[in-house]
């Protein structure tokens, strides 16, 4: 299996620019997470879905913040306009039915905002 | 509510000593618990789980948990320590069943002195 996938690795944009990070979960889990990563915060659960509907999406941090599953095997978490603050590492993980809440995580976006 | 306290942001051993990280938590319910590893600029990695069963559980690389329902923790320990054991530990919990996400406690960073 090649786990989960995220894309870009590394993303380096200016501030107020439109950021779109994506994400493939691992084939037939059902679940999906966004968190984040900083060193001031720790890791934030930002948003999950189950079955591609969004169930919790109290951890996104303000309007500019958007995600999408349009269906089972893609994911993506848009900022729009980005600001400095938004630097962080981005983690996406999958969850299946089988595997007893045990959640995989992609190696990560690292965002930098300038 | 449900939480996880990780006792001790920074853990520092030396080669080939006993490593412990510690994990309390809180829930009403019998949780799931899990610890996670992140080394440098990568995802997190699953370690070991518990879910029932068994209150000692094994994992990954020569790591073990215990689950104490009386002490409410699930300290993470290893005999002897290797350099290449250097990394971030996560403990978290989830209720097991279709609750999605995972309470993460805030880390524990270790580092192996040679």
């Amino acid at each position: 299996d090649a786990g989960v996938i995220q894309s870009p690795r590394h993303e380096v944009t200016e501030m107020g620019q439109e950021v779109t990070l994506r994400c493939k979960p691992i084939s037939g889990h059902d679940y999906l997470f966004w968190y984040r990563q900083t060193m001031m915060r720790g890791l934030e659960l930002l948003i999950y879905f189950n079955n591609n509907v969004p169930i919790d999406d109290s951890g996104m941090p303000e309007d500019r913040f958007s995600a999408k599953m349009p269906n089972a095997s893609f994911s993506t978490l848009k900022i729009q306009p980005s600001e400095p603050r938004d630097s962080a590492v981005y983690f996406c993980a999958s969850r299946g039915q089988a595997s007893l809440n045990t959640q995989y995580f992609g190696p990560g976006t690292r965002l930098t905002v300038l | 509510a449900q939480s996880v306290t990780q006792l001790g942001s920074h853990v520092s051993v030396s080669e080939g000593a006993l490593v412990l990280l510690r994990c309390n938590y809180s829930s009403s319910v019998p949780p799931y618990l899990f610890w996670y590893v992140q080394y440098p600029n990568q995802g997190l990695q699953l370690l070991l789980k518990y879910t029932t069963g068994a209150t000692l559980v094994k994992g990954i690389n020569g790591f073990e948990a215990e689950f104490k329902k009386s002490e409410t923790s699930f300290h993470l320990t290893k005999p002897s320590a290797h350099m290449s054991d250097a990394a971030e530990y996560f403990c978290a919990l989830n209720y097991g069943g279709s609750q999605g996400n995972l309470i993460f406690g805030k880390g524990t960073k270790l580092s192996v002195k040679p």
